[in-house]
């Protein structure tokens, strides 16, 4: 499969725990970005990485979310002790190009459910 | 301020019938892109279509037809002869991660 692959599909967690969500780009694709779609809402863009580098994180909550994309291995998104208000699903896309006018092509996200 | 407006929040129509989907986009840019996404029930995000702020001709796919009108910075999107499949969420995008709020498509057989 050479889209984009995250997982879990599905992630439950009690308030206070860490949730870790994985996003593996397209073959070929160095970009990668993160969205997070509440019930009934659209998508709303947390953060933009590269290889090794954060471009732009203006949508990231200051607190307790963090994301990684290391030269090795898949992005990251982590969000520590976990609230009620967490709870959405998370998309990823990737894209080839270092700008926001290349198509992004999404997973299938990570629906985070906070008991 | 850049923004994407998507002011149809649901839309519903009967199998067979013509329906658009409207956007504007408000950006100081001169040049620009713009984007369809439809998600359907099933959730996943499917890359529908890219124009350029330049090319005003119409886009057609099939039952698909995308209108650009640079004056009015709207970017329509109509489907012909709706079938229930076409059920879904669409989002009009724009350039820096801009989202529209979605407009929720509902085909009755």
């Amino acid at each position: 499969n050479a889209g984009v692959m995250q997982n879990p599909r599905h992630l439950v967690r009690r308030r206070g725990q860490e949730a870790r969500l994985r996003c593996s780009p397209m073959k070929g694709h160095s970009h990668v970005y993160w969205y997070r779609q509440l019930p009934e809402e659209g998508l709303k863009f947390m953060v933009y990485l590269q290889k090794e580098n954060i471009i732009d994180e203006s949508g990231m909550p200051k607190e307790r979310f963090s994301a990684e994309f290391p030269k090795e291995g898949p992005s990251i998104l982590r969000i520590q002790q976990v609230v009620r208000g967490d709870s959405a699903a998370y998309f990823c896309a990737s894209s080839p190009a270092s700008n926001s006018n290349q198509p992004q092509h999404f997973g299938d996200g990570t629906r985070l459910s906070i008991l | 301020a850049q923004k994407v407006t998507q002011a149809q929040t649901e839309i519903s129509v009967v199998e067979k019938e013509d329906v658009t989907l409207d956007c504007v986009y408000e950006t100081r840019d001169t040049t620009y892109y713009l984007f369809w996404y439809k998600q359907p029930p099933s959730g996943e995000l499917v890359f529908l279509i890219r124009r350029n702020s330049f090319d005003e001709q119409n886009e057609i796919s099939g039952r698909y037809s995308w209108n650009f009108q640079k004056s009015t910075s709207s970017f329509n999107f109509t489907i012909t002869a709706s079938q229930v499949v076409d059920s879904a969420v669409y989002f009009c995008a724009g350039a820096r991660f801009l989202w529209g709020a979605g407009t929720k498509l509902i085909i009755k057989p």
